[in-house]
C-alpha cells in the first residue's frame, strides 16, 4: 500500500541553524501539508501547498518557514533559523485532489526535530 | 467550521468491542465524518469515513445517525494495540485535531 515517508526521522540542530524536512508523499496526490506536534500536545497544521504554491497557513508558519516541492516527488519544509520552540514532531500528509470520497489525508511517520 | 465533541478518555476490556462516539451537530450537508487514530507520537492514522451511511472496512464501523448529528465508531474486538487517541473530524482540506478521545484498552 503507498505511503506518506519522511526523513529524517530525528533531527538534532542548534538553535540558529537551517534545517529541512523532507516528505515523499503518495505519487498521485496533488495536496500537501505540513502539521507539527509539540511534545504533550495538539497536532496542529502548519500549511497547506496545491499546484506549487501555498494554499493556506497557520500564524505558526511565519517567515521563518518555507516550503518546497523541488521535483515530482520531493515536498520540502525549511526552517530558516531554528529557534528552541520550533521542537517538535513534524507531520508531512498527502490527499488526492478530486471527489470528496477522495478527500482522505494520509500522514507520514513524522520527523522529531529538536533544537538545542 | 463543523465542530466535534468526544469524550475524553474511554476505557474497554480487550476483546470487546469499543464504541466510539462523536457529536457534530453543526454539520453541513455535504461534509463528511473522518475518524483518525494517533498511536503515541506515530502519524495520525486514517481509519474511516462516512457521509450517511454506515461504513465498515478492515479496521473499524461508522454509525452515523440520520439526521448527521452524531457518529460512533466501533472497534468490534479491541486489542492493545489499539490504545491511541482517537479523533472525529468533519473537515478534512485542513484538519484541525481536537483533544480527541484517548482510548485505554485493558488486559
Amino acid at each position: 500500500e503507498p505511503e506518506v515517508t519522511q526523513t529524517p526521522s530525528h533531527q538534532v540542530t542548534q538553535m540558529g541553524q537551517e534545517v529541512i524536512l523532507r516528505c515523499v508523499p503518495i505519487s498521485n496526490h496533488l495536496y500537501f501539508y505540513w502539521y507539527r506536534q509539540i511534545l504533550g500536545q495538539k497536532v496542529e497544521f502548519l500549511v497547506s501547498f496545491y499546484n506549487n504554491e501555498i494554499s493556506e497557513k497557520s500564524e505558526i508558519f511565519d517567515d521563518q518557514f518555507s516550503v518546497e516541492r523541488p521535483d515530482g516527488s520531493n515536498f520540502t519544509l525549511k526552517i530558516r533559523s531554528t529557534k528552541l520552540e520550533d521542537s517538535a514532531m513534524y507531520f508531512c500528509a498527502s490527499r488526492i485532489l478530486g471527489l470528496a470520497e477522495q478527500e482522505t489525508q494520509y500522514f507520514g511517520p513524522g520527523t522529531r526535530l529538536l533544537v538545542l | 467550521d463543523a465542530k466535534t465533541t468526544q469524550p475524553t478518555s474511554m476505557d474497554c476490556a480487550e476483546g470487546r468491542a469499543a464504541n466510539l462516539p462523536c457529536n457534530h451537530s453543526t454539520i453541513s450537508g455535504n461534509e463528511y465524518v473522518y475518524w483518525y487514530r494517533q498511536i503515541h507520537s506515530q502519524g495520525p492514522q486514517y481509519i474511516i469515513h462516512g457521509l450517511k451511511n454506515n461504513e465498515t472496512n478492515e479496521m473499524a464501523s461508522l454509525i452515523i445517525t440520520e439526521d448527521r448529528k452524531s457518529s460512533t465508531l466501533i472497534l468490534p474486538h479491541a486489542t492493545l494495540r489499539d490504545t491511541a487517541v482517537y479523533y472525529c473530524i468533519v473537515r478534512v482540506d485542513k484538519i484541525i485535531f481536537g483533544k480527541g478521545t484517548r482510548l485505554h484498552i485493558l488486559p
